[in-house]
This record gives structure tokens, C-alpha cells and sequence, in this order.
């Protein structure tokens, strides 16, 4: 069963860092990974989508590697904002029907 | 824009008295799910659908009925609530393509 972990369950970081967040999954027979924000309350917004065959993406400030080989994929935030403050999920696709979540990094920018 | 809506965004109701959260997709996706959301759990799917009248249970069906009769609405039904479906619920759709999900805003049910 495909388990999906991150750390660390929160950062805080002043304004300005890059800051990796770090995903972790123990079955490499993924079709891909997708990486959401969330802010308190509201819904999840895609942020990037790996598929499988692919070792990064990237857009705007963000950046997201994956590793299969290794169960790790990582999102980097270059010159972190305030605004980047909320929850980041990561999220596994093994296959058509559903994907399978971590818990979650909160990630606190202080200006 | 394309966007996946639910409907009510936040609903407060008492034990027993039955229940519809819709969800309304308008990307023509084949496949619809719905999650709920739980402090300490994180997101687990309750029920999926790979097209018009296929459904199939997801990790916590218990509780939920789903119907798909049009591509674009999978409505989540809780026939009976009890308290313990007080959860922060999320529809979400994709394409076959790439399997990429949108989300709803998501729904917060209190059931008292």
C-alpha cells in the first residue's frame, strides 16, 4: 500500500529564503505526483504535475524533481514571499483511480 | 473558467436528517471522486467515478452514496449523517489524458 510522507509538518522561513519542501513515497509504481496549495479553509490548488517519466517542472518561482527510484520528489520555492504561507500537499497517482496525499507541509514566510 | 463548484460551501445540520452536496464539473472530465478532509488524516477518498453510471468506492465509503447519471454532476449523498461526518469535503474531477485533478472549493459539514 502506497504511503505517502512529508517533512517536515512545518517550516517557518523569513522572507526572502529558498526553502525545499520534501516528499516521500514507498512504492515507485506511480503514474505521477502532483504538488497543491492550500490555504486554512479553502480548497487545494495544483501547483505542478509530474508524470512519471519526467524528472522536474517548473513554474514561475517553483520548481518540482522527482525520483523514482529513490520514493523522493522535492518542491523548491525560490525568494519566498508572504504570500507563499499556506499548506503544500504532495500526492501520488499510482493509476486512474484516486490519488493518495500526505499530510502536509505548513510553511510560514515571516516578512 | 474552467472550474470545479460545490454546493452548499458550508452546511450545519442535526443527526439522521439526509443530505446532498453537489458538484458540478465544466471540463468535460471523465473521472469525478470526492474526499474528505480530517485534521491528523489528511485527504482519503470516499468514492470515485470513472464515467456516466460507473462508480466505485474509494477507502471510506460508509455513510456516502454518489450518482453519476450526467458527465458533468457527481453528487455526494449522506442518507443518515451522523457526527462523525463532520468533515471538510472536496470534489474533484480529471481528464484521462494526464490524470491531472482539480479541485472543488470544498464543503464544511458540521452534523450535530
Amino acid at each position: 500500500k502506497q504511503e505517502v510522507t512529508q517533512i517536515p509538518a512545518a517550516l517557518s522561513v523569513p522572507e526572502g529564503e529558498n526553502l525545499v519542501l520534501n516528499c516521500s513515497f514507498t512504492d515507485s509504481a506511480i503514474y505521477n505526483l502532483q504538488w497543491f496549495r492550500q490555504d486554512p479553509g479553502k480548497g487545494l490548488t495544483s501547483l505542478l504535475l509530474i508524470q512519471s517519466s519526467q524528472r522536474e517542472q517548473t513554474s514561475g518561482r517553483l520548481n518540482a524533481s522527482l525520483d523514482k527510484s529513490s520514493g523522493r520528489s522535492t518542491l523548491y520555492i525560490a525568494a519566498s514571499q508572504p504570500g507563499d504561507s499556506a499548506t503544500y500537499l504532495c500526492a501520488i497517482s499510482e493509476g486512474s483511480e484516486k490519488l493518495v496525499f500526505g499530510k502536509g507541509t505548513k510553511l510560514t514566510v515571516n516578512p | 473558467e474552467a472550474q470545479v463548484t460545490q454546493n452548499p460551501r458550508y452546511l450545519i445540520t442535526v443527526t439522521g436528517k439526509k443530505l446532498t452536496v453537489t458538484c458540478s464539473q465544466n471540463m468535460n472530465h471523465e473521472y469525478m471522486s470526492w474526499y474528505r478532509q480530517d485534521p491528523g488524516l489528511g485527504l482519503r477518498q470516499i468514492y470515485y467515478s470513472m464515467n456516466v453510471e460507473v462508480t466505485d468506492k474509494g477507502d471510506v465509503p460508509e455513510g456516502y452514496k454518489v450518482s453519476r447519471k450526467e458527465k458533468r454532476n457527481f453528487p455526494l449523498i449522506l442518507e443518515s449523517p451522523s457526527p462523525n461526518q463532520t468533515s471538510l469535503y472536496f470534489c474533484a474531477s480529471s481528464a484521462k489524458l494526464n490524470w491531472e485533478q482539480y479541485f472543488g472549493p470544498g464543503t464544511r459539514l458540521t452534523v450535530t
